[in-house]
């Protein structure tokens, strides 16, 4: 079955700077990668996804990459503010999701 | 409109005692998952329905776990008994497609087994 792994486990970042979260997955036919994230007290929400014919995909602050040929994918979040703090979960698919173990990621004021 | 609601939030019991989960998906989702979630580690799948009927549920140790929707709307997932090891965060997910769609996710219900 598919193994997605996460890196890092944990990140700190000054508020304005960037973050970047890398997945790698093991199952080449995976064509659907969504970013989840995970805040106390509220159900994990879907903030960005790309499927597998398109490179790059950019929403405001957020952007995720895919290498299908390495087969990894990358969070980037750009100018970060304090309320970004949150786990963020990747995930890969192609008929069912496999999650990530999690980032916790601390924007620091 | 509301979210995929859990209850209860929070349960604490000690090894060898049943407990239940409840989850209410969103209005007009036909697909419900259950996840668990253990500490620092991603989500892992339990059991998906397509309506009423479970299409997935490889992952759902059934000699001790079950599960039921039966009108295809709400849900209850069930452990009986309980061990040490079943201590995580169950996570209840809805999605109006079948396929890799988006999930919307309750809050989830923390289980610790003493």
């Amino acid at each position: 079955g598919e193994n997605v792994e996460q890196h890092p486990s944990t990140l700190s970042v000054q508020e304005g700077d960037s973050a970047v979260i890398k997945c790698t997955y093991s199952d080449s036919a995976s064509n659907y990668f969504p970013w989840y994230k995970q805040e106390l007290g509220k159900g994990s929400q879907l903030i960005i996804d790309i499927r597998s014919n398109v490179g790059e995909k950019k929403d405001q602050r957020i952007a995720v990459t895919l290498n299908k040929t390495a087969k990894h994918f990358s969070l980037h979040i750009t100018e970060t503010q304090p309320e970004d703090s949150a786990v963020y979960f990747c995930a890969a698919a192609r008929r069912q999701l496999t999650f990530g173990s999690g980032t916790q990621l601390t924007v620091l004021p | 409109e509301a979210g995929v609601v859990q209850s209860p939030r929070y349960k604490i019991i000690e090894k060898k005692q049943p407990v239940a989960f409840w989850c209410n998906p969103i209005s007009g989702h036909n697909t419900l998952y259950w996840y668990r979630q253990n500490l620092g580690q991603g989500p892992e799948l339990l059991i998906r329905y397509e309506n009423e009927e479970a299409v997935d549920d490889s992952q759902l140790p059934k000699d001790r776990f079950s599960a039921e929707r039966l009108k295809g709307v709400d849900s209850t997932l069930k452990i009986q008994p309980a061990e040490l090891g079943d201590s995580a965060v169950y996570l209840c997910a809805s999605s109006s497609a079948a396929n890799t769609g988006e999930l919307f996710f309750g809050e989830g219900s923390r289980l610790t087994v003493l």
